[in-house]
Order: C-alpha cells, then structure tokens, then sequence
C-alpha cells in the first residue's frame, strides 16, 4: 500500500504528558498536511510543509505544539502538556508539489485520548 | 472530551438509486472545491474535485456541479450501493493549500 500511513493509529495518554504522532506520505508528495478531527465534525487545518519548509500553520496550532519534517519526507506532530481539549482524530494529508490546487490524500488518523 | 456536533444531516437512498448531496460554501473567493469520502475509523477518502472555472465534472458513477453565482456545490452519485454509506465532506481551497471543510452529510444506503 502506497497510501499515507500514520503512527500509532490510537493514543490514549494522561494530561499534562506529551506525545509525538508520525506521519509518513505518499513518495514522491511533496506536500504535507496536519489536520484535526473531532467527532461529528470535518477535518480542521493545523499546518502544512513544502518540502521541509513549514509554511503555513492555523491559529489552531498554539504554542504547545510542534510539527517537523526535517528530510522533507516523514512529518512529526508533538503535543506537549495534553489538555483534555487535545482529544481529537489528527490526520496527515499530502499532495504533489507541483501547481496549485492539487487532491490531498489522507492517511488514517491517529486518534489521541485524553484521560 | 470530544466536541458535539454528533447528528449529521443525514439521507437514506434506497439501493440502486442517485443521490444527491449539497453543500453551501462561504467565501467567494475559493477556487478550488473537493469531495471526500469518510467511512467510520477511516480517514477522508478523495472522491472528486473541481476547479472554479468549471461548472460540472464527472468521474466514476460520481458528478459534482459547482454554481458559483449561489456559492453551491452538489454530488451525485448514481446507482447507490451499499459501500457508498459514509460521511461525505465537501472542502473549499483558495490561494493558499490549506482546505477548509463544510459539515459532513451522512448517507445511508438502504438494501
């Protein structure tokens, strides 16, 4: 399977604690996507990588989160000191590089529990 | 916890039959549109997409119809089955990459 894959596919972790997802896209996407999903609800856009330059983050992504993708090619998403709120499906997206207004394919999610 | 927001618009569709799903976007200035796909504990699956300077598309049993002058969006799905039963997102881009998803609508097919 080619398709975006995310690590762990479940999180449940205690508040205050920090976790790291990973998210590793399609070969050759140039493109990556964060984005969070809480229940009932589409997805919300966090940040989105060009290669290994971040270019683009939300107002969602506050200070307690980081997101990286150092080779340009695996992307982490780190939330430290988890708050209930943080509960949430977090998905990865990507898409060629090439020209705007490309598809972006999702992975998965990981689906992080706050206790 | 998780947020509300758990009822969705939902449509039931007898088997065999089209349906048609809605969607009402908000800025004016998006100029890219896209249909997803969401099954339960599964991430949004890419069905189609559409850009502004179009006003209908077709693919695979799928047709989306964009009108710009009512900033609406629609997806019709002919010959319902079983497996199109899902969550169905439509999504606005503009200028930037970020996409930015309407309220999902729940299709339920009936055998």
């Amino acid at each position: 399977d080619t398709g975006v894959s995310q690590n762990p596919r479940h999180k449940i972790t205690k508040r205050g604690q920090n976790v790291t997802f990973r998210c590793d896209p399609i070969s050759e996407h140039n493109r990556l996507y964060w984005y969070r999903q809480t229940l009932g609800q589409g997805p919300e856009f966090l940040t989105y990588f060009q290669n290994e330059a971040q270019l683009e983050k939300s107002r969602l992504l506050s200070d307690r989160f980081s997101a990286e993708r150092p080779k340009g090619s695996f992307s982490t998403l780190e939330i430290q000191r988890t708050e209930q709120g943080d509960s949430a499906m977090y998905l990865c997206a990507s898409s060629p590089g090439q020209g705007a207004n490309q598809p972006q394919h999702f992975g998965d999610g990981t689906r992080l529990s706050i206790l | 916890g998780e947020s509300v927001g758990l009822h969705l618009p939902t449509l039931s569709v007898q088997e065999g039959d089209n349906s048609i799903i809605n969607c009402a976007y908000s800025n004016s200035a998006s100029d890219y549109f896209i249909w997803y796909k969401q099954e339960s504990g599964k991430g949004p699956q890419f069905i189609i997409d559409i850009r502004s300077n179009m006003d209908k598309r077709q693919g695979q049993r799928v047709t989306v119809l964009l009108n710009k002058t009512v900033k609406h969006l629609s997806l019709q799905i002919a010959a319902t089955q079983p497996g199109d039963s899902a969550v169905y997102f439509c999504a606005e881009g503009w200028g930037s990459n970020r996409l930015a998803f309407g309220k999902g609508n729940q299709v339920v097919v009936i055998p």
